[in-house]
């Protein structure tokens, strides 16, 4: 069975700073897809960033970076340079057409 | 930029009621998908569907539950007899290909009392 794991269910730091969310998961399929999701109070669901299983580049888009360890199904989450505006919850995800999801890491970004 | 529009927003419902949460797609999207989020809780999958059948569902998704693509465009969730535990935040999501980005709406929240 395929599972995600969040082990930090709330994080917070001050502005500008620069913090990393972990997750891991397990799973047995060999082609697979990682995400992470940003979800804010409005709860809508908003891709953050995608990794391919099979590419071992870490995706980078813009401020927002992974840390793709395959062989430790680890798929760390790093902001840097955050901003009152990524105050959400983010959500880990492991799949392709069904997406697995973790329990989610509540980010806090103080002023 | 493209999105996934999903109605109603948010729904109240008296338990033993039918509920249809509707959503449209993305035009060119061709894998169409139902999640499921309990207030404060993970969201979870419900079904999966490509070429007007149901390709993939959960153990969530019993009897109660039905999809269907009746027009074309509209692609929409049937709940026959709503229980107080199926209150939750319903998204939609699309994708081009069955290996592709999920694009998800923003969400139908359904309150059952």
């Amino acid at each position: 069975a395929q599972t995600v794991t969040q082990s930090q269910p709330e994080m917070s730091v001050q502005e500008a700073e620069t913090v990393t969310l972990s997750c891991t998961y397990d799973t047995s399929e060999s082609n697979y897809y990682l995400f992470w999701y940003k979800q804010p109070p409005s709860r809508q669901m908003i891709l953050v960033i995608r990794q391919e299983a099979y590419k071992q580049q870490n995706a980078t888009e813009n401020r927002f970076s992974v840390n793709f360890q395959k062989a430790a199904k680890s798929f760390s989450l790093k902001i840097s340079d955050s901003q009152l505006g990524d105050t959400a919850m983010y959500f880990c995800a492991q799949g392709a057409q069904k997406l697995v999801f973790g329990q989610g890491t509540r980010l806090t970004i103080n002023p | 930029e493209p999105e996934v529009t999903q109605t109603p927003s948010h729904q109240v419902t008296q338990m033993g009621q039918e509920v249809i949460l509707r959503c449209v797609p993305i035009s060119n999207h061709l894998y169409f998908y139902w999640y499921r989020q309990i207030l404060g809780q993970k969201v979870e999958f419900l079904v999966s569907f490509y070429n007007n059948e149901i390709s993939e569902k959960s153990e969530i998704f019993d009897d109660q539950f039905s999809v269907e693509r009746p027009d074309g465009s509209n692609f929409t969730l049937k709940i026959r007899s709503t229980k107080l535990e199926d209150s939750a935040m319903y998204f939609c999501a699309s994708s081009s290909t069955g290996a592709n980005v999920l694009t998800f709406g923003a969400g139908s929240r359904l309150t059952v009392l």
